[in-house]
């Protein structure tokens, strides 16, 4: 079975530069997440979607990040004017079910760096 | 208060040692817990769910308190390869899906 796919593996950009990642999730999985990993630090859910719906966004910082998921599979995530503070690794997971106690299935990451 | 805190690392410690990691979490409501295993400049994948009454795989063992809202990991004859980030994982609110993860521990097996 296939993981989940993510693209680009590594960016980097400049400072007020906009960027996008994409993610394609485990067939089938319903439910799908961007997070932010800062080095040294844990995972950080930015959003979650279930199918092509939003289920929880609010650590997501709307006054620059977006993110879609229009036919219920692949989803982009994107940065526009990104900041230092965004350097991170940009996590993409998809799960099965939306449901508590459920496993989570990460994608390799993309690894931003804003100089 | 963070809402998942777990012990500063790193750990390091020889082959054959037994290691524990502790957790604590601050939202009582929480209802689900998870150890995840992230290896350097890799994703995290989960390693174990932890359940009120315990559990163990193998050489791994979680325990969770619910009363003291505290988690461990205990790895017992530890192996060059347990070498990683061990990741405290909550699942808050009952909300689903929504996990909460903790900074991390490093652990690191030397020969």
């Amino acid at each position: 079975e296939a993981g989940v796919a993510q693209s680009p593996r590594y960016k980097i950009i400049e400072k007020r530069q906009s960027v996008a990642f994409w993610c394609n999730p485990i067939s089938g999985h319903a439910t799908l997440y961007w997070y932010q990993q800062i080095l040294g630090q844990g995972p950080k859910l930015l959003i979650q979607f279930q199918n092509n719906g939003v289920v929880d966004d609010s650590q997501l910082p709307k006054d620059r990040f977006s993110a879609e998921r229009l036919k219920g599979v692949d989803s982009t995530l994107k940065i526009q004017p990104a900041k230092l503070e965004d350097s991170a690794v940009y996590l993409c997971a998809s799960s099965l079910f939306l449901d508590r106690g459920h496993e989570q299935y990460f994608g390799p990451g993309t690894r931003l760096t804003v100089t | 208060r963070k809402e998942v805190e777990q012990d500063p690392g790193p750990f390091n410690v020889p082959e054959g040692a037994t290691v524990a990691f502790n957790c604590t979490y601050s939202n009582s409501a929480s209802q689900s817990f998870f150890w995840y295993r992230q290896d350097c400049r890799k994703e995290p994948k989960l390693l174990m769910s932890v359940y009120s009454s315990g559990n163990e795989d193998g050489r791994f063992t979680a325990q969770l308190n619910r009363a003291s809202q505290y988690i461990s990991l205990l790895i017992r004859d530890s192996k060059l390869s347990d070498s990683a980030t061990y990741l405290c994982v909550v699942n808050k609110d009952n909300q689903g899906g929504k996990l909460i993860f903790g900074q991390g521990t490093e652990l690191s097996v030397k020969p």
